[in-house]
């Protein structure tokens, strides 16, 4: 079946303009998890929903980054007033989370440059 | 919150030869340990994982151990392939479902 998506797969933004990142989960999948992972590194944490309900928002650098997943399938990762720190790739994934299924499936991510 | 420490950062085989990658973790709470394998501009793939009341679980030439004890858990790859080149990470996470910590990631190299 169809794996996790994300658009665009590359973004490259001037310092200051807003941004946002889109993921598509795999059908019928409960969860969905925002990831950061800056290059040479391994994937950090940014927020969690289960379905439309954001549980944990913890990882979330600033008050800048906003997510959304409004009818618990598709999310939506805002960045407003990009710096260059938020250079990094956006990992989504996604996991049925049901039936003792808790595989967490990850997107090709989406490759934002802060210019 | 919880801390995951991976050794070595690279490795470097002859094909046919073993690897062992090796994780710590520092909440004893974690039960959830998978394993990435990534490829320069590829996502996260999962390759094998491994729950808290079990010790050790086997795929064909990977498997991986959990000493729950000392909180460390390893990744074995057996008569390794240039195919098997990529960075590996690891992970845990403290509740089923939840979030996950990752290692810094081992760049693995399978020389021919």
């Amino acid at each position: 079946g169809a794996g996790v998506s994300q658009s665009p797969r590359y973004k490259v933004a001037k310092r200051g303009q807003d941004v946002a990142l889109r993921c598509d989960p795999i059908s019928g999948h409960v969860s969905l998890f925002w990831y950061q992972q800056a290059l040479g590194q391994g994937p950090e944490f940014l927020t969690y929903f289960q379905n439309e309900a954001q549980l944990d928002k913890s990882g979330l650098p600033s008050d800048r980054f906003f997510a959304e997943r409004p009818e618990g399938s598709v999310s939506t990762l805002k960045i407003q007033r990009t710096q260059q720190e938020d250079s990094a790739v956006y990992l989504c994934a996604s996991s049925r989370n049901q039936g003792g299924l808790y595989e967490q499936y990850f997107g090709p991510g989406t490759r934002l440059t802060v210019t | 919150g919880e801390n995951v420490e991976q050794h070595p950062s690279t490795l470097s085989v002859q094909e046919g030869d073993s690897a062992v990658i090796k994780c710590t973790y520092s909440d004893s709470a974690s039960n959830y340990f998978p394993w990435y394998k990534q490829e320069l501009g590829k996502r996260p793939q999962l390759i094998i994982d491994i729950r808290s009341n079990v010790g050790e679980k086997k795929d064909q030439r990977i498997a991986v151990t959990l000493n729950k004890t000392a909180k460390h858990f390893s990744l074995h790859i057996t008569e390794t392939q240039p195919e098997d080149s990529a960075v590996y990470f690891c992970a845990a996470s403290w509740s089923y479902g939840n979030k996950l910590v990752f290692g810094a990631g081992t760049i693995l190299r399978v020389k021919s």
